[in-house]
Formats: structure tokens, sequence, C-alpha cells
């Protein structure tokens, strides 16, 4: 069965610091997707990046980077040189190749400190 | 703005009453989900419908039925109500068929139940 484990449920660092938001996932497709999204104080929720397993290539968005590890099944987050506005809640999730519902991890909580 | 419409966006009910929540896709896509988050249970996955026909179901309770209408709008039918139904209820959207999708959230229909 597909999982998604978010072992970071809350983290707070200072602004300007960097911060990486881990996500681990299990799945026994060798097809797959991979997800994040973000949830800010509003409440909704929004796409940030797609990655699927047959690519392994690291991705960078401006301060936003993505590191994607097939060995160790995690996708993890990194945010550079952080701000206020990147307070939210943030998704990791998951959708196997036989269907395309999405399965979410518990979500981590980011404050970023003035 | 992610293009997926949702009504209403506050709802405040009591327990026993039956609602309804709306929802239009993004123009041009085809598969509609729902999700339920709440504190306790995090992002649910309820229900996913393609072209009109349902196509994954979650963790949905028998109180509650959706359906997807042929101009393509989703509705999902809660009743019986109870507390522990009072959630943040989201609607999303993708292209379509195939999997791996990215999929794109409506703003919510925030349901509290007294």
């Amino acid at each position: 069965a597909q999982k998604v484990t978010q072992a970071q449920t809350e983290i707070s660092v200072v602004e300007k610091e960097d911060v990486t938001l881990d996500c681990v996932y299990e799945t026994r497709d060798t097809t797959y997707y991979l997800f994040w999204y973000k949830q800010p104080p509003s409440g909704e929720l929004v796409f940030l990046i797609r990655r699927n397993s047959f690519d392994e290539q690291n991705e960078i968005s401006g301060r936003y980077s993505w590191n994607f590890q097939k060995s160790t099944s995690s996708f993890n987050f990194t945010i550079t040189a952080s701000q206020v506005v990147d307070s939210a809640v943030y998704f990791c999730a998951l959708s196997e190749g036989r269907d395309d519902k999405i399965i979410f991890g518990k979500g981590t909580r980011l404050h970023i400190l003035p | 703005d992610s293009g997926v419409t949702q009504t209403p966006k506050h709802l405040i009910t009591a327990t026993g009453q039956r609602v309804t929540l709306r929802c239009s896709p993004r123009s041009g896509d085809l598969s509609v989900y729902w999700y339920q988050q709440s504190l306790d249970q995090g992002l649910q996955f309820l229900i996913q419908y393609y072209n009109g026909e349902e196509r994954a179901k979650g963790n949905i309770l028998e109180r509650f039925s959706a359906q997807q209408f042929p101009d393509l709008h989703s509705e999902l039918n809660l009743s019986s109500l109870e507390l522990g139904d009072s959630a943040l209820y989201f609607c999303a959207s993708s292209a379509g068929r195939i999997s791996g999708n990215t999929i794109y959230f409506g703003e919510g229909s925030w349901l509290t139940v007294v």
C-alpha cells in the first residue's frame, strides 16, 4: 500500500535560514509520482512540484529545491534563505501508476520567524 | 487562482442535517476529486470521478455521496451530519484518466456542524 511519511510535524527557523522538509514514501509500484503542495494560513492548497519515478534529477526553482532519491525512498524539499511568507503547512504526496488518486502525508508546519 | 471553484466557502449547520458542496473543475479537466481535511485525520481522499463515472474510492462514509454531472461539475452530499464531520472539504481536478496527473485544488468549503 502507498504511504507518505513526513516525520517533522512542526519546524521553526529564523528568516534567511535554510530549511529542509523531509518526506519518505512507500510504494510497491515501479511507476509513481511525487508531489509537494503548500497550504498557507488562508487554507488553499497550492501545487509546487511533480516528479515521476523515472526522473531522479534534482530540481531548483528560485529559492526552492527538491532532492529525489529512490535508493532511500525520499523526496526532500529545501527552502533557501527562507522568508516569512514561506510560513505554511507543506504536504508531500504520492500517486501510484495504477490510478491517479494522490495520497498525502500528514504535513509539516513551517514557521519562519522574523 | 487554481481555476477550481467551490461553493459555499463556509457553511454552518446542525447535527442530523444534510448539505451539498459544489465544485466546478478547471476548464478542460475531466477528473474531479474530493478530499476531507480535519485536524485529527489530515488530508483524506474521499472519491474521484472521471467524465461522469466513479474512478476511485477512498475513505468515504456511507452517509456521504458524490456525483459528477454531464457538464463535469461535481457535488458532494453529506447527510445525517455529525460533529465529527466538521472539516475543510476540498475539491480538486486534473486533466484526465492517465496516472500521475497533477491535481489542482479549489479553496475549500469550511463545514462546521454544531
